[in-house]
């Protein structure tokens, strides 16, 4: 069964800290990668992607992929209080467009001021 | 772009009685999923559209599930006789269909069951 592992957290982080969540997923022949924020209460909401090995930044966010080690990350540089969420890794298993993305349990983030 | 609607954004009901969701993706997808949210959990893949054709249907799709997208437009989500365990949130989500784009979600529709 593909699965895609998380640790559930918390994780506590002072504002203006490095926040690294981390997600491990079974299927080697995942293609893409996607990192959702998800508010308490509210739908998940697309933060980055990626799909291949390295890192891609954006702002205050970097996604990093090894796909040999079957291993995929988000840097927070400068964590807010408003980065309070959980953040949801989530898979293409597959290398054909538009298959469901197989999503881990989230990791909670808490930024303390 | 408007974004993914969904509606309603609530809906508390009775057991037994049957529910129905509408989805509205972005008009340019024509890829369509419904995924179902429980507390603590990430979304499940329920089912799958492209344009008026289900593509693909998990094992949580019971029989008393059903989806349509008739015009390849908005879907919607019907549940028959519900039952506790239905009680989650239901997100749909759309994608161009282009392979490594993301999909994006709707706000949910929160069901309760009394």
């Amino acid at each position: 069964q593909k699965e895609v592992e998380q640790n559930s957290g918390p994780l506590s982080v002072p504002e203006g800290a490095i926040a690294s969540l981390n997600c491990t997923y079974s299927d080697r022949g995942s293609q893409s990668f996607f990192w959702y924020r998800q508010y308490s209460g509210k739908s998940p909401e697309l933060i980055m992607f990626i799909y291949s090995n390295g890192d891609k930044e954006d702002g205050r966010f970097t996604a990093q992929l090894n796909k040999a080690s079957q291993y995929v990350s988000l840097l927070i540089r400068d964590s807010q209080p408003s980065d309070s969420a959980t953040y949801l890794c989530a898979v293409n298993p597959s290398n054909q467009a538009g298959t469901a993305l197989i999503f881990g349990k989230g990791t909670t983030l808490s930024v303390s001021s | 772009d408007t974004g993914v609607s969904q509606d309603p954004r609530h809906k508390i009901t009775k057991r037994g009685q049957n529910v129905t969701f509408r989805c509205d993706p972005i008009s340019e997808h024509n890829r369509l999923y419904w995924y179902r949210q429980t507390l603590g959990q990430g979304p499940e893949f329920l089912t799958y559209f492209q344009n008026e054709a289900q593509l693909e249907k998990s094992r949580l799709l019971s029989d008393r599930f059903s989806a349509e997208r008739p015009k390849g437009s908005f879907s919607t989500l019907e549940i028959q006789r519900t039952e506790q365990g239905d009680s989650a949130m239901y997100l749909c989500a759309s994608s161009s269909g282009r392979i490594n784009q993301p999909q994006h979600f709707g706000d949910g529709t929160r069901l309760s069951i009394l």
